[in-house]
């Protein structure tokens, strides 16, 4: 299986704050990372997909980067409604997996 | 607009038989762009990938939950289901269903809202 380490577990800032998460691939996964957020007693909700592409509907504050083993979620400027936990998820190979979650609060 | 709604009981004795099952409205689980799946999370833990379904009955199942789960589509309920045997307190989580356009191991655009299954005697 593809292990995806998530950095840092979690991380305090103030609001208008650039937040970045980074998630790295136990092998190369070429494009094939997804974003997701997770707010207390919710489902997660897909914000990029394929690395770099912003999901319908999701704020232009986040967008992600990064191929083959290392990439990158950016929160451009943070806001109140952005607490919450984000993962990874590689969907190169079966079976997905996802990262272990970033809890991003406000300072 | 797609809802997915899981149900089934929400307290299972150890060694039985949890099943769920997912209702799919606003869209059809006939269509053949999309997988439909299961994904559980430990209370307070990450996020587990169970296996998906194809319409057509084409199965993808995680390796290491594989001996005890059986996931299965009724197209004409417009439902997809989940049965893990064996229970024990590991298999204690919110369970959600889910669709994944384009691949059985692909990304997750709709999800349901969850629901917590406990396993205690």
């Amino acid at each position: 299986d593809i292990q995806m380490t998530q950095s840092p577990s979690s991380l305090s800032a103030s609001v208008g704050d650039g937040v970045t998460i980074t998630c790295r691939a136990s092998q190369s996964i070429s494009r094939s990372l997804n974003w997701y957020q997770q707010k207390p007693g919710k489902a997660p909700k897909l914000l990029i997909y394929a690395a770099s592409s912003l999901q319908s509907g999701v704020p232009s504050r986040f967008s992600g980067s990064g191929s083959g083993t290392d990439f990158v979620l950016t929160i451009r400027s943070l806001q109140p409604e952005d607490v919450a936990a984000y993962y990874c998820q590689q969907s190169y190979s079966a079976p997905v997996t996802f990262g272990q979650g970033t809890k991003v609060e406000i300072k | 607009q797609l809802q997915l709604q899981e149900s089934g009981p929400g307290l299972v004795k150890p060694s039985e038989t949890l099943s769920l099952t997912c209702s799919v409205s606003g869209g059809s689980i006939s269509d053949s762009t999309y997988f439909w799946g299961w994904i559980r999370q430990p209370p307070g833990k990450g996020l587990e990938w169970i296996g998906s379904i194809y319409y057509s009955g084409r199965i993808h199942y995680n390796p290491s939950l594989r001996s005890r789960v059986t996931i299965s589509v009724d197209t004409s309920k417009s439902q997809f289901s989940l049965k893990v045997t064996s229970v024990t307190a590991a298999d204690t989580a919110v369970y959600f269903c889910a669709r994944l356009p384009g691949a059985a191991a692909g990304r997750i655009d709709h999800w349901g809202q969850g629901t917590l299954v406990t396993v205690s005697s």
